[in-house]
């Protein structure tokens, strides 16, 4: 069956330009999660949500970053007024359920900011 | 907050040459502890789930272990198809906790 798809694969910006990320999760699953790699460190968590409600936005690392997910399948996550700063990979993840579950990752979305 | 350390950061490994990685932990009530496997450019990849000390999981030529604190991932007479960073996290309420991971390699 089809996988976790994020869309666009790579996307290079300016500098205060406004970005938006978009997730496709695996069919029926009601738990999605955004986070960010570092080049050889794990992901790092930003935020979540069971269907449509954004459970914890904690991760986000200030309030130019948004997220939502309207309709509790594709989400987005928003970064407004780009720095060069925010330049990394984005994952996102889906599970049939969130506590003790498996998260299944797509293949991100590499973010630069120039 | 819960912690994970992987190690070695790195091993190199002759074809059928077995090892073992390790992950130590701290986390308040695990509800999982979980492998990936992730090559260059991809996600990380499902591999498996242990929920509680004792329990164990085999793939092909990979088997992880649980105790209390910590985790192995075996590899078993490894091909070179197993080089990757394979990635170790835990559960305990929702969100996900990685280590940075040990790097495979294996050379044929």
């Amino acid at each position: 069956g089809a996988g976790v798809s994020q869309s666009p694969r790579y996307k290079v910006t300016k500098r205060g330009q406004d970005v938006a990320l978009r997730c496709d999760p695996i069919s029926g699953h009601v738990s999605l999660y955004w986070y960010r790699q570092a080049l050889g460190q794990g992901p790092e968590f930003l935020t979540y949500f069971n269907y449509e409600a954004q459970q914890d936005k904690s991760g986000l690392p200030n309030d130019r970053f948004s997220a939502e997910r309207p309709e509790g399948s594709i989400s987005t996550l928003t970064i407004q007024r780009t720095e060069q700063r925010d330049s990394a990979m984005y994952r996102c993840a889906s599970s049939l359920r969130d506590r003790g579950y498996e998260q299944y990752f797509g293949p991100g979305t590499r973010l630069t900011v120039t | 907050e819960d912690q994970v350390t992987q190690s070695p950061e790195a091993l190199r490994l002759q074809e059928g040459e077995s090892s073992s990685l390790n992950c130590s932990y701290t986390v308040s009530g695990l509800r999982g502890l979980f492998w990936y496997r992730q090559d260059p450019g991809k996600g990380p990849e499902f591999l498996f789930t242990l929920y509680s000390a004792g329990e164990e999981k085999e793939k092909e030529r990979l088997k992880a272990t649980l105790t209390k604190k910590e985790s192995f991932l075996h590899i078993t007479a490894p091909k070179p198809e197993d080089s990757a960073t394979y990635l170790c996290a835990v559960n305990s309420d929702y969100k996900l906790s990685f280590g940075a991971g040990t790097t495979v390699t294996v050379r044929a």
